[in-house]
């Protein structure tokens, strides 16, 4: 898992409710990932970053916001518009070719 | 379409024996190609990589991969299994213009 840290490990939600998952890293690197892990479906990306103050969508980022205002952190917010966001989270970051991951936050909707 | 198929969803060995864990791939250019391995509740960690050149890549914990673009395939293997290498493992492949794209995962068990 390297220098790249989530928290919380654990995060229950309730219906209705935005939450937000933190990543930071120390690892100087530019681009940053958010995934979403379920069951059998490997990891499909929701958003990334390759520099402060841009980010771009993934394949489903309906439901989900992110931001970049400082290099070390891509904070992702659950919002309420998500319909099935209960699953496991894990931001990446990355140098050129090879992605890095954090260990992930698990999500429950209540 | 560009994408990555991981054939088996489990894959059973016994410790000692070699194992494969089977990767292909159908992606436009020369790709680059991963292997991650993901531990209960954990994130993925990185294995390998195979970016150009010898056909044959040495990765952590004694796994290597073989790259064969004909058959655009990039199995995972290691000689001699361990107990400890029960595992998720992901193949992925990152088009260079485009997002890195990962298979279903494959569930090894190694049983003593």
């Amino acid at each position: 898992d390297g220098g790249i840290t989530q928290s919380p490990k654990y995060l229950f939600r309730k219906e209705g409710q935005n939450v937000t998952l933190s990543c930071e890293q120390n690892l100087n690197h530019d681009a940053m990932y958010w995934y979403r892990q379920d069951p059998g479906q490997g990891l499909r990306l929701i958003y990334y970053s390759q520099i402060v103050n841009d980010f771009q969508k993934g394949d489903i980022a309906e439901g989900y916001s992110v931001s970049r205002e400082k290099k070390e952190s891509f904070p992702l917010t659950v919002t309420s518009a998500q319909k099935n966001p209960t699953a496991f989270y894990l931001c990446a970051s990355s140098i050129r070719d090879t992605q890095y991951f954090g260990p992930g936050t698990r999500l429950t909707v209540l | 379409a560009q994408s990555v198929a991981q054939p088996e969803d489990q894959v059973n060995v016994a410790e000692g024996n070699p194992l494969t864990v089977k990767c292909t791939y159908s992606v436009s250019g020369n790709p680059y190609l991963f292997w991650y391995v993901q531990y209960p509740n954990r994130g993925l960690q990185f294995l390998l990589k195979y970016i150009t050149g010898d056909n044959l890549v040495k990765g952590s914990y004694g796994f290597e991969a073989e790259f064969n673009k004909s058959q655009t395939s990039f199995h995972l293997k290691k000689p001699s299994a361990l107990v400890s290498d029960s595992a998720l493992y992901f193949c992925a492949v990152f088009p260079r213009n485009n997002d890195m794209r990962f298979g279903a995962g494959t569930r090894l068990t190694v049983k003593p």
